[in-house]
């Protein structure tokens, strides 16, 4: 497999359930990223990894907890949500700042959620 | 307070005529620029970029024109097909880093 993959693609939860959103790439790069898309509002950066170290939490509430084990996989742990929360709901990945060159990200499907 | 804007939430264009694709943003320490398109139920794709080196990238149908006095960047797309129907965005962030500034997009639909 290739590029940016994301799973779930879809997921419904509950607002006292806990799911976990998953993301890996296969690009060989050092920087990943978790974002938020809410209808027409900008994509929001809500945290950076870079080189499996978090480099930018853009005050995100502590219900959305990203882990980082190594430099292919980055989860989104989703604790109490709230309907608000309901989004896409993006991952990329990037060289990584230490690499050098231009930082162009690179981003997965998307998972779509929906908070009830 | 949005750094990076797409005015134009739509536009429309027949397929063989030029499409132009306008950002403005307001931070002028951005000095990497990028676009990238989605199309429904897929993640955005990177399409082109320009460093603020450069007032000018072309790659194919594609060309990226940026003006720095203006704080303005704009994507051509000539010929327009139908399956370039899709939603622009684009971002830039400072230092060529890797926190990037998203625009709100712009659906644009090629009529055939």
């Amino acid at each position: 497999e290739t590029g940016v993959t994301q799973t779930p693609r879809h997921l419904v939860m509950g607002m006292t359930n806990k799911k976990s959103l998953k993301c890996e790439q296969h690009l060989g790069h050092n920087a990943m990223y978790w974002y938020k898309q809410s209808a027409k509002k900008p994509l929001e950066l809500m945290f950076v990894y870079n080189f499996k170290e978090q480099t930018e939490n853009n005050s995100v509430p502590s219900r959305f907890s990203p882990e980082c084990p190594n430099s292919s996989h980055l989860f989104l742990h989703l604790h109490t949500l709230q309907p608000e929360d309901s989004a896409l709901y993006l991952c990329a990945s990037s060289p990584g700042v230490r690499a050098g060159g231009q930082e162009t990200q690179y981003f997965g499907p998307g998972t779509r959620l929906l908070v009830l | 307070d949005q750094q990076v804007k797409q005015n134009s939430p739509s536009l429309s264009v027949q397929e063989g005529r030029i499409s132009i694709l306008n950002c403005d943003y307001t931070n002028s320490m951005f000095d990497y620029f990028l676009w990238y398109k989605k199309y429904p139920a897929e993640g955005p794709t990177f399409l082109i970029s320009i460093s603020s080196i450069k007032d000018k990238n072309e790659d194919g149908r594609f060309t990226v024109f940026l003006n720095k006095s203006a704080k303005h960047l704009s994507l051509h797309i000539v010929p327009s097909q139908p399956g370039d129907s899709a939603v622009y965005f684009c971002a830039a962030s400072v230092n060529s880093g890797n926190q990037f500034y998203f625009g709100t997009g712009t659906s644009l639909t090629v009529i055939p």
